[in-house]
């Protein structure tokens, strides 16, 4: 079952800031946050995930509200290549798998 | 990060036939690999998991005798289709990880069409 809730599709202007929101109400205190993204017609590519302190890395900022029942993907500078469908996904330490849910697709408009 | 490569990106194959796809990853020695499967406007569905050397766990409605797997090294994992028939027409993604790490890594996909 999904953990996570999301946005069914959002639009971004190139060049601007695309800021993705999640829900995890339900998030225990050991799962982390991981956002995949996927390609029209090619395999989920890891962005970042992060457990409760807000992470940054090349791709994405991940901003994790204090009480962890939301988060949001932030791509800083949109471009055209951006657009694809994004998953946000809780995962224990313990658990195998990565469940995907519907994800959001996110169109990045010239 | 890690690389992940599935071969072959498509195939075409004829109703009763089997389809074996290879997953591989590339830089680092994947302890757990997963296979799903994603149909059109779909998201994707786990269909098993498989650990080096053991036998893959499937899930629930995935049947295993028509979707075998073997991991058999830290490096290669591949799922054959048997008796392969247009309901099975589908995206095959494998994805891989490492004993220990966090994220898992996913290749590019295989596009099987059964005709």
């Amino acid at each position: 079952d999904a953990k996570t809730t999301q946005p069914t599709s959002m639009d971004c202007a190139e060049g601007r800031a695309a800021n993705l929101p999640c829900n995890h109400s339900t998030i225990s205190g050991n799962e982390y946050v991981y956002w995949y993204r996927q390609i029209h017609s090619q395999g989920p590519q890891y962005i970042i995930h992060g457990l409760k302190n807000n992470e940054t890395n090349e791709m994405a900022s991940l901003i994790i509200t204090e009480d962890r029942k939301s988060s949001t993907l932030i791509l800083p500078h949109a471009t055209l290549r951006d657009t694809a469908v994004y998953y946000c996904i809780v995962r224990g330490t313990g658990a195998n798998n990565l469940f995907f849910g519907t994800g959001t697709r996110l169109t990045v408009i010239p | 990060g890690a690389v992940v490569s599935q071969h072959p990106s498509w195939v075409i194959c004829k109703s009763g036939t089997s389809v074996k796809i290879e997953c591989r990853s590339l830089d680092f020695q994947a302890t757990t690999m997963f296979w799903y499967r994603q149909f059109p406007k779909q998201s994707l569905m786990l269909m098993a998991t498989s650990n080096e050397g053991s036998k893959a766990t499937y899930e629930q409605g995935v049947e295993k005798d028509k979707f075998l797997i073997n991991h058999a090294s830290l490096t290669l994992s591949t799922l054959t289709v048997t008796s392969a028939h247009p309901e099975d027409s589908s995206f095959y993604i494998c994805s891989a990880r490492t004993q220990g790490a966090t994220e898992a890594f996913f290749g590019q996909g295989t596009r099987l069409t059964v005709v």
